[in-house]
């Protein structure tokens, strides 16, 4: 069975850091880029940032870049956000996710940005 | 860049058929794939519809997707609406450097 686990999130004061980890399992892991996609509380979906199956084509949304920075362990499965220099508007439940159109997305991890 | 515009919300009675609009604001709704997405309150987004109108196993054929290049927007309709379709339903499609772009997302009621 497929599994995408977020953990690593938290509450941190603005200008703080974080480290968000998504570990895989129940799929062939190189075959596939994982997205991150966060939503506000009581807002829509926004994507943040991929990266593909070997780690060569890296994007972020301009709301985040230069700010975070993905990276993934085919060895270990998993995926990491950093996220620097953290600001209010970074309060979200962060999933991360295959391919689009591609279930399941993991269950979702809080971020509280906040003094 | 673009934007994906949805209602807000929709509504309707068991039974019935409701659509839902997403509307591309620039560049061609058919040069990229759209994807529809439901999300019940704290859960995570499951697709209903991928690659415009493909419904993955487990969809009800209940839900079929469409675009209209004259309107430049993608459908997501429902029919014979069910209590358990209520839920928040996002379009999703990409722009040139295949960035996922979202749709505000719909609130479908079942009344």
């Amino acid at each position: 069975e497929v599994h995408l686990v977020e953990s690593g999130g938290g509450l941190v004061k603005p200008g703080g850091s974080l480290r968000l980890s998504c570990a895989a399992s129940g799929f062939i892991f190189t075959s596939y880029s994982i997205h991150w996609v966060r939503q506000a509380p009581g807002k829509g979906l926004e994507w943040v940032s991929s990266i593909n199956s070997d780690s060569s084509d890296l994007k972020y949304a301009d709301s985040v870049k230069g700010r975070f920075s993905i990276s993934r362990d085919n060895a270990k499965n998993s995926v990491s956000l950093q996220m620097n220099s953290l600001r209010v508007e970074d309060t979200a439940v962060y999933y991360c996710a295959r391919d689009a159109g591609v279930d399941p997305w993991g269950q979702g991890i809080l971020v509280t940005v906040s003094s | 860049n673009f934007l994906l515009t949805q209602p807000h919300s929709v509504s309707g009675s068991p039974g019935e058929t409701i659509t839902i609009s997403c509307t591309r604001s620039s560049g061609s709704i058919v040069s990229k794939f759209v994807q529809w997405y439901r999300q019940r309150p704290g859960s995570a987004p499951t697709t209903v519809i991928y690659e415009n109108n493909q419904r993955p196993s487990g969809v009800p054929d209940r839900f079929s997707g469409s675009i209209d290049s004259s309107s430049n927007s993608a459908s997501l309709t429902i029919s014979g609406l069910r209590t358990e379709d209520e839920a928040d339903y996002h379009c999703q499609s990409y722009d040139t450097n295949y960035h996922w772009v979202f749709g505000g997302g719909t609130k479908v009621t079942v009344l």
